[in-house]
């Protein structure tokens, strides 16, 4: 299947710091990545879609000021989390979308802890 | 009624067992679902696309029935690698290039 690369794979950050999150398509260009949170024994929650060359699509009840997306290429999306509190503790996870397909391959994820 | 739902389980069955999970959709409209697999702590994978009437690899087979709305997902001979959480995905009602995911069905696999 195709290769989407996240990195960094888990990084333990003090609360008020700001994190970033990089989600790279490595054997396709995404024109469109979405970006997930995860918290234990609970589904995969859609946090943003993030568009090449546009502002990103933020889900109802997401901030888009604290979760700040960047798309500038067709292969790189970042994610940083502004200010970082321990309740932003959580698994970020990326994915993006083969052209023409609605195949979706996930980055490794993120594991963001916040003391 | 959700978009996707499963049940959460767990599923204990032992090695070589054969079991079967179910995914109620809501959204009449969708052509096509996924069934991925995540382990604990880790991103999911695909596992099998449904379209049409079904798909079969190996030990899995998926199904789809439109009447009753639901996607199946059947696993002969089960390992004990076979254990992890089964996600049922669905083109999000209304924006179809976002995905919906189940909250997933756990399977562990017992010798």
């Amino acid at each position: 299947g195709a290769v989407v690369s996240q990195h960094p794979s888990w990084v333990i950050c003090k609360s008020g710091t700001s994190v970033k999150i990089e989600c790279r398509s490595l054997d396709f260009q995404a024109t469109t990545m979405f970006w997930y949170r995860q918290f234990p024994k609970q589904s995969l929650m859609l946090m943003a879609t993030s568009n090449e060359g546009s502002k990103a699509t933020y889900e109802q009840g997401v901030e888009k000021d604290k979760f700040l997306i960047n798309h500038a290429s067709l292969t790189l999306s970042t994610l940083t989390v502004t200010s970082a509190h321990p309740e932003d503790s959580s698994f970020y996870i990326c994915s993006a979308r083969v052209p023409d397909s609605q195949v979706a391959f996930f980055g490794q994820g993120t594991r963001l802890t916040v003391v | 009624r959700k978009e996707v739902e499963q049940d959460p389980g767990p599923f204990n069955v032992p090695e070589g067992a054969t079991v079967a999970f179910n995914c109620t959709y809501s959204n009449s409209a969708s052509q096509s679902f996924f069934w991925y697999r995540q382990d604990c702590r880790k991103e999911p994978k695909l596992l099998m696309s449904v379209y049409s009437s079904g798909n079969e690899d190996g030990r899995f087979t998926a199904q789809l029935n439109r009447a009753s709305q639901y996607i199946s997902l059947l696993i002969r001979d089960s390992k004990l690698s076979d254990s992890a959480t089964y996600l049922c995905v669905a083109p999000h009602t209304g924006t179809a290039s976002k995905l919906t995911f189940g909250t997933g069905t756990r399977l562990q696999v017992t010798l």
